[in-house]
C-alpha cells in the first residue's frame, strides 16, 4: 500500500540553526500537508500547498517556516532560526483529493 | 474560532466491549469530517471519511456517524481489541484547512 515517507525520523540541533524536514508524499497525490504536534498536545495544522503554492496556512507558520517542492517528488519543511519551542512530531500528509490527508509517520525534532 | 471538540478526554474499556467516542464541532461549512486512530509516537491514520451529506460510515469494527444539523459525530468501536489502545482524533476540514480535536485516549484492557 502506498504510504507517505518522512526523513529523518528523528532530528536533533542546536538553537538558532537551520533545520529541513523531508517528506516523499503518495505519487498521484496533489495536496500536501505538513502539521506539528507538540508532546502532549493536539496535531495543529501548519501548511496546505497546491499546485506549487502555499493554498492555506495557519498563524504558527509564520517567516521561520518555509515549504518547497523541489522535485517531482519531494515536499520540504524548512525552519530557520530553531527556537526550544520548535520541539515537537512534525507530520507531512498527502491527498489525492482536498482535506483528506494520509500522514507520514512524522519527523521528531528536537532543538536543544 | 472554529472548534472541535471530543469527549471523554478517556476511556478505559474492557476487551471486547464497545464504546462510542463523541466529537462536537463549530466549523462550518465544512468540507468533511474525519477520524483517526494515532498510536503514540506515530502518525494518525485515517479510519473514516464523510462528507456532509453522508450520516454513517463504517469500517470493519469502525462506524462514524454524523448528524450535520446538530454538528456532531461520533465514532463507534465494536468489540474492542487490546491494539484499539490508541488516541482517536476528530478532524474537521473547511476547503484546505482543517482543524483537529484533542482527541480521546482509549485503553483497551484484558
Amino acid at each position: 500500500e502506498p504510504e507517505v515517507t518522512q526523513t529523518p525520523s528523528h532530528q536533533v540541533t542546536q538553537m538558532g540553526q537551520e533545520v529541513i524536514l523531508r517528506c516523499v508524499p503518495i505519487s498521484n497525490h496533489l495536496y500536501f500537508y505538513w502539521y506539528r504536534q507538540i508532546l502532549g498536545q493536539k496535531v495543529e495544522f501548519l501548511v496546505s500547498f497546491y499546485n506549487n503554492e502555499i493554498s492555506e496556512k495557519s498563524e504558527i507558520f509564520d517567516d521561520q517556516f518555509s515549504v518547497e517542492r523541489p522535485d517531482g517528488s519531494n515536499f520540504t519543511l524548512k525552519i530557520r532560526s530553531t527556537k526550544l519551542e520548535d520541539s515537537a512530531m512534525y507530520f507531512c500528509a498527502s491527498s489525492a483529493r482536498p482535506a483528506e490527508a494520509f500522514f507520514g509517520q512524522g519527523t521528531r525534532l528536537t532543538v536543544v | 474560532k472554529n472548534q472541535v471538540e471530543q469527549s471523554p478526554q478517556s476511556l478505559i474499556i474492557l476487551e471486547g466491549k464497545n464504546c462510542t467516542l463523541q466529537c462536537n464541532y463549530t466549523v462550518s461549512p465544512f468540507s468533511n469530517l474525519r477520524w483517526y486512530k494515532q498510536d503514540t509516537g506515530r502518525g494518525p491514520v485515517s479510519l473514516t471519511i464523510m462528507t456532509f451529506s453522508e450520516n454513517t460510515k463504517s469500517n470493519g469494527r469502525y462506524t462514524a456517524t454524523l448528524d450535520a444539523d446538530t454538528k456532531q459525530s461520533s465514532l463507534h468501536i465494536t468489540a474492542s481489541q487490546l491494539s484499539d489502545s490508541a488516541s482517536y482524533i476528530c478532524v474537521v476540514s473547511q476547503s484546505g484547512k482543517s482543524t483537529f480535536g484533542d482527541g480521546t485516549t482509549l485503553t483497551v484492557k484484558p
